[in-house]
């Protein structure tokens, strides 16, 4: 089955600076990448996600990359905000199954 | 429609007990997903169903452990003989259908404590 490893575990970042964190994934047939942002004693909820047709996706501040042949995906953050401190999790999945997710990455950024 | 709902929010339980636990999926969604996150960890996949089939269980799910949905809508997580180790948030998920290649709706989950 599919297994996720996510790195790094903590980034602490000022503000205004780039966050990047990164994801691999074990089965080549994994076709689904996406990323959740889960606040404290919040739920996950989706913030970005790439399909496999596709190499890169913005969306304002927040941006994912997927290079298939290397299975690993990233997540990117620009003009990072106090806001943006949460726990992130990558998942990834193939048509019929359930997403897989990573361990996490938590996320604080200081003003 | 509100989103997903769980409930109860939180559930305290003796060791040795049954508990169950009730989801209530966004209406036109017809996957349901069940996971097991604890402090530190992301969401781990328990089992999920397709209208009323479960079409997938976790390995690591133990036979304590039963998942029904039976007319395709809300969905219940029964933990018989409970033990400490079952203490985590149960999160509950939904998502239109593609195959299971949108991304999920959480609810806000239900934190159980085996005491």
């Amino acid at each position: 089955g599919e297994n996720v490893e996510q790195h790094p575990s903590t980034l602490s970042v000022q503000e205004g600076d780039s966050a990047v964190i990164k994801c691999t994934y074990s089965d080549s047939a994994s076709n689904y990448f996406p990323w959740y942002k889960q606040e404290l004693g919040k739920r996950p909820q989706l913030i970005i996600d790439i399909r496999s047709n596709v190499g890169e996706k913005k969306d304002q501040r927040i941006a994912v990359t997927l290079n298939k042949t290397a299975k690993h995906f990233s997540l990117h953050i620009t003009e990072t905000q106090p806001e943006d401190s949460a726990v992130y999790f990558c998942a990834a999945n193939q048509a019929g199954t359930a997403l897989i997710f990573g361990k996490g990455t938590t996320l604080s950024v200081s003003s | 429609d509100t989103g997903v709902s769980q409930n109860p929010r939180h559930k305290i339980t003796k060791r040795g007990q049954n508990v169950t636990f009730r989801c209530d999926p966004i209406s036109e969604h017809n996957r349901l997903y069940w996971y097991r996150q604890t402090l530190g960890q992301g969401p781990e996949f328990l089992t999920y169903f397709q209208n009323e089939a479960q079409l997938e269980k976790s390995r690591l799910l133990s036979d304590r452990f039963s998942a029904e949905r039976p007319k395709g809508s809300f969905s219940t997580l029964e933990i018989q003989r409970t033990e400490q180790g079952d203490s985590a948030m149960y999160l509950c998920a939904s998502s239109q259908d593609g195959q299971g290649l949108y991304g999920y709706t959480f609810g806000s989950g239900t934190r159980l404590t085996v005491v």
